[in-house]
């Protein structure tokens, strides 16, 4: 069945640092890729997607590469700051349904 | 606008109870779903609806009921509580059809529901 993998579960980086996180799907059909990102105490909040004709997107110091062949995306965080810490979840949707399956998530901890 | 509320937040239940978790949203949103989330395993599918009147099973359906008789509205309903439904369960709505599949999934605040 259809499957998303991300890692790493736990990530922890300086202030200023870059962060990086990986998924990869299982279902090659798949066309379109979301992150989400969720505070404490709260639903999941969409950052970012990107759709399988593009292979980068970018939107200020967030950006989702996608490479189809290898079926993984991954999401950067560049510059991070202390508000950027929350759980971030990858998702994965085939064309022609809105069903997302997402990733475990990802803690991401910015330590000033 | 209130985008998608869920209720109750909080809600503990005896091990054989029954309820209803309620979601609603007001975006006219044809795609609905539930979801839960548990440590470690992210947010997995239960039940979803591509509109009223259909409703379809996601990848851990069993111990829950749904329907959509409405566009706004998609309850929950856990026929016999069981520990092991002990979760965070969320509610989200997103706009579908033609063109416009896959878009932007608004998620509730959720409701945190423990089984004893």
């Amino acid at each position: 069945g259809e499957n998303v993998e991300q890692h790493p579960s736990t990530l922890s980086v300086q202030e200023g640092d870059s962060a990086v996180i990986k998924c990869t799907y299982s279902d090659s059909a798949s066309n379109y890729f979301p992150w989400y990102k969720q505070e404490l105490g709260k639903g999941p909040q969409l950052i970012i997607d990107i759709r399988s004709n593009v292979g980068e997107k970018k939107d200020q110091r967030i950006a989702v590469t996608l490479n189809k062949t290898a079926k993984h995306f991954s999401l950067h965080i560049t510059e991070t700051q202390p508000e950027d810490s929350a759980v971030y979840f990858c998702a994965a949707s085939r064309p022609g349904t809105d069903k997302l399956i997402f990733g475990t998530g990802t803690r991401l901890q910015v330590f000033p | 606008n209130a985008g998608v509320t869920q209720t109750p937040k909080f809600q503990v239940l005896k091990t054989g109870q029954s309820m209803t978790l309620q979601c609603a949203q007001d975006m006219n949103h044809e795609y609905m779903s539930w979801y839960r989330q548990d440590p470690g395993m992210g947010l997995r599918l239960i039940h979803y609806s591509v509109g009223a009147g259909i409703t379809d099973q996601g990848e851990v359906p069993n111990g829950y009921n749904v329907s959509r008789s409405t566009t706004e509205d998609f309850p929950l309903r856990l026929l016999s509580a069981a520990p092991s439904q002990t979760s965070v369960y969320f509610c989200a709505s997103s706009y579908s059809g033609g063109a416009h599949r896959n878009t932007e999934a608004f998620f509730g605040q959720g409701t945190r529901l423990t089984v004893v």
